[in-house]
């Protein structure tokens, strides 16, 4: 299994300002994926971050609005930009298991208010 | 295009009843099929995966069943307890070609009452 961290979470923010999310893995993992969940809904999958390479995002989401880091392969960020009230979500960092099952782990989350 | 249904949407029952969770999906060319635990305003615990080729999974009061050619999936639990009370979620993966990302359903909320 593996063990993920998330920094903050929970923060309320004002509209128009950006907030980055910290991921922490506790071991080496190729792919990083970020999700949503919006009030009341399930998980809408943003981006996956390779280390070395370019996010890739999801239809309906841009990286302008939604820019990923992925220095090392251990963290990643993810950046809510020029935040709207829509964008109050739960933001979960997500990763696979190195069996060959590929069960998916997810950290505990960050949620964001945006006011 | 994959989708993924959970019902019921909210179940009520009393502590000790034994329950079924339901999960259909649409495609039936999954690669595997994964169960989570959501309490309120956190992060998923995996519960239980089961690879395309298996029938059922088992952990400890928790046994899930897998159907493909049917598509679906139930989510039993025995002998229910307060702790128990959370949002239940089902995923499904296809087949590896590059990156497949789960297909989540809505979850099921439960509420197990003392």
């Amino acid at each position: 299994s593996a063990v993920i961290s998330q920094k903050p979470s929970r923060d309320i923010c004002q509209r128009g300002t950006s907030l980055t999310i910290q991921c922490q893995v506790d071991s080496q993992v190729t792919m990083m994926f970020w999700y949503r969940q919006q009030p009341g809904q399930s998980l809408t999958l943003i981006a996956t971050a390779n280390q070395g390479s370019e996010a890739t995002y999801e239809s309906g989401f841009v990286i302008d609005k939604f820019p990923i880091s992925r220095p090392n392969l251990t963290f990643s960020t993810l950046t809510v930009s020029n935040m709207s009230p829509e964008d109050s979500s739960i933001y979960l960092c997500s990763v696979e298991g190195t069996s060959k099952g590929l069960e998916q782990y997810f950290g505990p989350g960050t949620r964001l208010t945006v006011t | 295009k994959q989708e993924v249904t959970q019902i019921p949407a909210a179940l009520s029952v009393p502590e000790g009843e034994n329950l079924v969770l339901n999960c259909s999906f649409t495609d039936s060319a999954i690669y595997n099929l994964q169960w989570f635990r959501q309490d309120p305003g956190k992060g998923l615990t995996s519960l239980l995966l089961i690879q395309s080729s298996q029938r059922e999974q088992t952990s400890g009061r928790l046994n899930a069943s897998l159907d493909k050619s049917s598509g679906r999936s139930t989510l039993y639990i025995a002998a229910s307890q307060p702790g128990d009370s959370a949002t239940y979620l089902c995923a499904v993966r296809h087949p590896r070609s590059g990156n497949t990302p789960l297909v989540f359903g809505k979850g099921t909320r439960l509420s197990v009452i003392a």
